[in-house]
């Protein structure tokens, strides 16, 4: 199964809205989508699992959302420290992990 | 506290071998599935190999398969990575990352990495 993530750049102002797209080649469980933050230099973090719920401690303006094919990470209002990349996961048996190729959230 | 710190990462010629080391703390290592996902400079994330909380199965990625071994003593609390017949696109930092299967379905803590370059 492929994830296809878009837009590849997404250039925003802190304060808007952020709208992050995860495409699957084929149907994900939503119990097995997951998303996650990376800064530069620094490990990915879970942000959100079972592709609506927020791990611990992760701000309710980060919202997940769909199923089927098509997900959604959103970001309702940017922060200064939500500017990094944004992964996509699925979770299989062989591949285990299979991660879409990443959205970078830029200051315009 | 949940830890995991990687170690054995460094500088290797092509065609050489290099064994990494996680060592776990701050929970009950046998009980938690384990992985190790790389990511090449400037790229994406890629899953490379799972092991099972009692190493009762593993699962390699098809770019390391046949190459590259995982395998873990629960009795240090350590997940390892034999990697042989490395190549340039190995190069890359490789984290120990643990598994949850109930409800996440994904990573829930990730070591900070250890760099691997491959080159002569």
């Amino acid at each position: 199964n492929v994830l296809t993530q878009s837009p590849g750049t997404l250039s925003l102002s802190p304060g808007e809205r952020a709208t992050l797209s995860c495409r699957a080649s084929q149907s994900v469980s939503s119990s097995y989508l997951a998303w996650y933050q990376q800064k530069p230099g620094q490990a990915p973090r879970l942000l959100i699992y079972g592709a609506s719920s927020r791990a611990t401690g992760i701000p309710d303006r980060f919202s997940g959302s769909g199923s089927g094919t098509d997900f959604t990470l959103t970001i309702s209002r940017l922060e200064p420290e939500d500017f990094a990349v944004y992964y996509c996961q699925q979770y299989g048996n062989s591949p285990r992990l299979t991660f879409g190729g990443g959205t970078k959230v830029e200051i315009k | 506290e949940v830890q995991l710190v990687e170690s054995g990462g460094g500088l290797v010629k092509p065609g050489g071998s290099l064994r990494l080391s996680c060592a776990a703390s701050g929970f009950t290592f046998s009980s938690y599935g384990m992985n190790w996902v790389r990511q090449a400079p400037g790229k994406g994330l890629e899953w490379v190999s799972y092991i099972s909380s009692s190493s009762d199965y593993t699962f390699y990625a098809d770019s390391v398969k046949g190459r590259f071994t995982i395998s873990r003593d629960n009795a240090k609390n350590s997940l390892y990575l034999q990697m042989n017949s490395l190549s340039a696109e190995d190069t890359a930092v490789y984290y120990c990352a643990r598994e949850r299967v109930v409800t996440i379905y994904g990573v829930d803590y990730w070591g900070q990495g250890t760099l691997v370059t491959v080159s002569s």
